[in-house]
């Protein structure tokens, strides 16, 4: 195990399809992170599991976006119906329970043109 | 609501100065504040953290302070070399983490 993966590394899509990348954690981490950063900005929170228990989703995250984590183990981000907003890098975090390191995956570049 | 600041947002010295970023946190609640540094391109990485219980912490260069009372931690970095260019982030944690926007360190040759 080497750590965190992503897929794909990017994506680029048009105007209103449904795009979904998938985050592989660190084995046996129970917790597992997902944000967005944009260009000279820090990673901003999405949502965020304890097992395959969803704790909490931001307030600004809109309904478009959805995620799962079936088995506790690897988990989905998916964005319905893209906007342009929505391009930016999408990265995934795991870590050995709370409150502890949390290991960040490379990211998925998305584009919506 | 959880809130956290950085300052400055880009840093330039010379080689072998030091380097500090300050960070503040407006929810009393974190007791855990991580630092990372991305370099560009890649993915952000901790450098260092600290716990509510203690008020410093050094790993070799690497030192972070904590004020619990005024709420704000910092980052010093001493005898700073080119590889330490990079953003750092500062962050504190609720559960979920909350990062800053970054500091752009460049560290001149």
């Amino acid at each position: 195990d080497t750590g965190v993966s992503q897929n794909p590394r990017h994506k680029i899509t048009k105007r209103g399809q449904n795009v979904t990348f998938r985050c592989d954690p660190i084995s046996e981490h129970n917790r597992l992170y997902w944000y967005r950063q944009t260009l000279g900005q820090g990673p901003e929170f999405l949502t965020y599991f304890q097992n395959e228990a969803q704790l909490e989703k931001s307030r600004l995250l809109s309904d478009r976006f959805s995620a799962e984590r079936p088995k506790g183990s690897f988990s989905t981000l998916e964005i319905q119906r893209t906007e342009q907003g929505d391009s930016a890098m999408y990265l995934c975090a795991s870590s050995h329970g709370h409150p502890e390191t949390q290991y960040f995956g490379p990211g998925t570049r998305l584009l919506v043109l | 609501g959880e809130n956290v600041e950085q300052h400055p947002s880009t840093l330039s010295v010379q080689e072998g100065d030091s380097a500090v970023i300050k960070c503040t946190y407006s929810d009393s609640a974190s007791n855990y504040f991580p630092w990372y540094k991305q370099e560009l391109g890649k993915r952000p990485q901790l450098i260092i953290d600290i716990r509510s219980n203690v008020g410093e912490k050094k790993d070799q260069r690497i030192a972070v302070t904590l004020n619990k009372t005024a709420k704000h931690f910092s980052l010093h970095i001493t005898e700073t070399q080119p590889e330490d260019s990079a953003v750092y982030f500062c962050a504190a944690d609720y559960d979920k983490v909350i990062f800053g926007p970054g500091t752009s360190l460049s560290v001149i040759p």
